[in-house]
């Protein structure tokens, strides 16, 4: 079974400039996250989703952040104008539903993003 | 707020070595933990698990307990092997408001041969 695919796996932009990421969660999982990891700290939560629906954006910076799920599936995640400061990883994950108590999630590679 | 606070690195060890990575956490509720693995140039990967007090995950010769006493989780490991070089997340679950996974900030393991 394929797992969470993101892409690109790396992008360099200039400052300003937009930038988009891609993910494909595991099939048939309802819940997918876009979590930000700076160098040398752990993840940190951006939006979750439920299905199309983002139930959790409270972490994403919404000035200039956006994301999208449509049909439930896929997700974009979306940064216009991009800062020195969004240099980071952006990882994708997804789980089967938000069983309580467990809430295993599976994560992409990452897209690491450099801003010049 | 959740909190998670485990050792910073890194860490190195010669092979065959015994490991243990500290990590306690503040949580409101009774969260569930975990341990991620990221290889270099790879995805986070969920080592272990534990979803209640007193519970024991283990896999590939890890293990670590739920202790609700002292609201640690610590990674062990008998004989490390070079193959275990990697970053460490200690993370929890906590559920209701909190919809996400909250993670430490990672300890680097070096396994020297």
């Amino acid at each position: 079974e394929a797992g969470v695919v993101q892409s690109p796996r790396y992008k360099i932009i200039e400052k300003k400039q937009p930038v988009a990421f891609w993910c494909n969660p595991i099939s048939g999982h309802n819940t997918l996250y876009w979590y930000r990891q700076n160098l040398g700290q752990g993840p940190e939560l951006l939006i979750r989703y439920e299905n199309e629906e983002a139930v959790d954006d409270s972490q994403l910076p919404k000035d200039r952040f956006s994301a999208e799920r449509l049909k439930g599936v896929d997700s974009t995640l979306k940064i216009q104008p991009a800062e020195l400061g969004d240099s980071a990883v952006y990882l994708c994950a997804s789980s089967l539903d938000r069983v309580a108590g467990a809430n295993e999630q599976f994560f992409g590679p990452g897209t690491r993003l450099t801003v010049l | 707020g959740n909190s998670v606070t485990q050792m910073e690195g890194p860490v190195t060890l010669s092979e065959e070595a015994f490991l243990t990575i500290n990590c306690t956490y503040t949580a409101t509720g009774y969260p569930s933990l975990f341990w991620y693995v990221q290889y270099p140039g790879e995805g986070l990967q969920l080592l272990l698990k534990a979803t209640k007090a007193d519970d024991k995950g283990s896999n590939k010769g890890f293990e670590a307990t739920y202790r609700k006493e002292t609201t640690s989780f610590h990674l062990e490991k008998g004989s490390v092997q070079v193959s275990d070089s990697a970053v460490y997340f200690c993370a929890l679950y906590s559920g209701g408001g909190a919809d996400g996974l909250t993670f430490g900030k990672g300890t680097h393991l070096i396994i020297q041969p």
